[in-house]
């Protein structure tokens, strides 16, 4: 049973590009979310994906974007990057049904360089 | 909003030592709190989830407590091990969907 994954794995950019990151949920689980880690903090919550339908954002401008697919797999987009961009993120999946009862699996995360 | 704290930042201990690592958050109004262990630039595992109703869980030598009362968890390590070092950090939902993570502490165990 595959778990979270997230590609790429490691990214470079320079500011004022965009960037997509990708992440396809663990097997059987239709709700995605989107987390922020800058070095030495914990994540920040970005938004989360439910039935193709952002049902919760976090504090972070629009140049933060998202999509989930019928598959149930999902993309991270960024515009207009800023230096600040440069981070650890993370994905992660839970289970059908979707409350916020339910425990997260995280995948491996992308890190994302902003020269 | 809410505010999620994790004491110590970091911590150093000798193997062998059983060890206890704290979170405390402000809105006791949680459905449920997960512990997560995080590699250096790695993804999170997670560690163990307690639902509202519950007060404890436990799997293998990790044995964590919720008192929602008053706003805390403890994750306790039995017996650490070298491999056991890493960062922890705890995490919250709120009724919106959005989870609050604390910053993390960073558990070195020494050979």
């Amino acid at each position: 049973d595959a778990g979270v994954t997230q590609s790429p794995t490691h990214l470079i950019k320079t500011r004022g590009q965009q960037v997509t990151l990708r992440c396809s949920p663990k097997s059987g689980h239709d709700t995605v979310s989107w987390y922020q880690q800058a070095l030495g903090q914990g994540p920040q919550f970005i938004f989360q994906y439910y039935e193709e339908e952002e049902r919760q954002r976090g504090n972070f401008p629009d140049r933060f974007s998202g999509h989930q697919f019928p598959n149930y797999s999902s993309e991270l987009n960024v515009n207009a990057l800023l230096l600040g961009d440069s981070a650890l993120y993370l994905c992660a999946s839970s289970f059908p049904g979707a409350s916020s009862y339910n425990e997260q699996f995280f995948g491996p995360g992308t890190r994302l360089t902003v020269l | 909003k809410q505010e999620v704290t994790q004491i110590p930042a970091a911590l150093s201990v000798p193997e062998g030592e059983n060890l206890v690592l704290n979170c405390s958050f402000t809105d006791s109004a949680i459905y449920n709190l997960q512990w997560f262990r995080q590699d250096p630039g790695k993804g999170l595992t997670s560690l163990l989830l307690i639902q509202s109703s519950q007060r404890e869980q436990t799997s293998g030598r990790l044995n964590a407590s919720l008192d929602k009362s008053s706003g805390r968890s403890t994750l306790y390590i039995a017996a650490s091990q070298p491999g056991d070092s890493a960062t922890y950090l705890c995490a919250v939902p709120n009724t919106g969907n959005q989870f609050y993570f604390g910053t993390g502490t960073s558990l070195t165990v020494i050979p």
